[in-house]
């Protein structure tokens, strides 16, 4: 099976330009979180999508939004970027409701906001 | 408001010992805790998970214990390699919210 794929995994952007992050879930899963990870530090939770809809955000401002497409694949979406916004950008899937199984999380992608 | 807590944020260990890395958390109402490790630059990937009602998951060297209780979970590797070398991070999972939070984790070093 094949786990979760994320694109690009690297990005240079300049403040105040919006950016995509794609993300493909893991075969089976339908569920997918994507979670922003400062330098040295843990991740934090954006938001989750299941049945291409947001049922769980974290406190990010509105200019960050989010997809999910009938593939269950997902896109993460900043607009307005600050330079704060530079992070590693991880997608995390999972079955809905199956909470005796963990979050199989991709690479990420290294976003850089100059 | 759940808060996870890793000690210590670093760690450095000649190669062979045996070591315990330390997550406590403030809220005991969480579905799972899960163990990551990540290479730098890189994503996560998953050691081992508890469900709350377990005690202790094991996998290889490695082993981990949840006591909800008292709101701590240890993940314990024994006879450590230089290929341990990375950032361990716990999470819990909190309940009524598919949601993980994180620990900053520690920064694990074997020295060969």
């Amino acid at each position: 099976e094949t786990g979760v794929t994320q694109s690009p995994t690297h990005l240079i952007k300049t403040r105040g330009q919006q950016v995509t992050l794609r993300c493909s879930s893991q075969s089976g899963h339908n569920t997918v979180s994507w979670y922003q990870q400062a330098l040295g530090q843990g991740p934090q939770f954006i938001f989750q999508y299941y049945r291409e809809e947001e049922n769980g955000r974290g406190n990010f401002p509105p200019r960050f939004s989010g997809l999910q497409f009938p593939n269950y694949s997902s896109e993460l979406n900043v607009n307005a970027l600050e330079l704060d916004d530079s992070a590693l950008y991880l997608c995390a899937s999972r079955k809905n409701g199956q909470i005796n199984y963990g979050y199989t999380f991709g690479s990420g992608t290294r976003l850089t906001v100059v | 408001k759940q808060e996870v807590t890793q000690i210590p944020a670093a760690l450095s260990v000649p190669e062979g010992e045996n070591l315990v890395l330390n997550c406590s958390f403030t809220d005991s109402a969480i579905y799972n805790l899960q163990w990551f490790r990540q290479d730098p630059g890189k994503g996560l990937t998953s050691l081992l998970l508890i469900q709350s009602s377990q005690r202790e998951q094991t996998s290889g060297r490695l082993n981990a214990s949840l006591d909800k209780s008292s709101g701590r979970s240890t993940l314990y590797i024994a006879a450590s390699q230089p290929g341990d070398s990375a950032t361990y991070l716990c999470a819990v999972e909190i309940q009524g919210a598919q949601k993980l939070v994180f620990g900053q984790g520690t920064r694990l070093t074997i020295n060969p």
